[in-house]
């Protein structure tokens, strides 16, 4: 297994599109992580999964974000009608259990016009 | 007051210094992680750790329970360390709770 991945690795966008990114975690790992990291700020909690279950969602996650994990292995993120606000890096990361490490992905950069 | 607290926010040292980010916490953890980031990339998890020394080549990280601490030291820097280094807390539920971050660069 080679870690966490993320497509796509660049995403440029036009205001008001919708955009998909998905991380493909570590095969072994139950938990998936979502942050979202503006330039020169730290990593911000959007949500995570425990299996395909939504356990816990960020109050930064308005109603124009979603996110899933259907069979408990990838998972989406969704953003409808962007805005230049959404504009930063979305990181995903993956544990296995409750109190592993997390193994990040190398992140998806948004950029919205 | 930020619950997780790094410094020093920039440190700029030259090739073969010591370095030592700092890092101190005000909450209950479960663990603390160290992070690196470099300039346009994605996080790679360094250590995590829920007491004593861990120790990964020229990189060694300490935790003080009791004083609510931990220092990430770099033996033999070299420029290839320059990156962001972070602190993150495990509060046992499902965040991680972010430093802001200690950007390093390394002059050679």
């Amino acid at each position: 297994d080679t870690g966490v991945s993320q497509n796509p690795r660049h995403k440029i966008t036009k205001r008001g599109q919708n955009v998909t990114f998905r991380c493909d975690p570590i095969s072994e790992h139950n938990r998936l992580y979502w942050y979202r990291q503006t330039l020169g700020q730290g990593p911000e909690f959007l949500t995570y999964f425990q299996n395909e279950a939504q356990l816990e969602k960020s109050r930064l996650l308005s109603d124009r974000f979603s996110a899933e994990r259907p069979k408990g292995s990838f998972s989406t993120l969704e953003i409808q009608r962007t805005e230049q606000g959404d504009s930063a890096m979305y990181l995903c990361a993956s544990r296995r259990g409750t109190v592993g490490e997390q193994f990040f992905g190398p992140g998806t950069r948004l950029t919205v016009l | 007051k930020n619950e997780v607290e790094q410094s020093p926010q920039n440190l700029t040292a030259q090739e073969g210094e010591f370095i030592t980010i700092n890092c101190s916490y005000s909450v209950g953890i479960s663990a603390l992680h160290w992070l690196q980031q470099h300039p346009g990339g994605g996080i790679v998890s360094l250590f995590m750790l829920s007491s004593g020394k861990k120790k990964h080549g020229r990189l060694i990280a300490t935790i003080n329970i009791q004083e609510k601490h931990s220092s990430l030291h770099i033996t033999a820097s070299h420029p290839r360390d320059s990156a962001v280094y972070i602190c993150a807390v495990g509060d046992g539920n499902y965040q991680l709770i972010w430093g802001a971050g200690t950007k390093l660069i390394i002059k050679p």
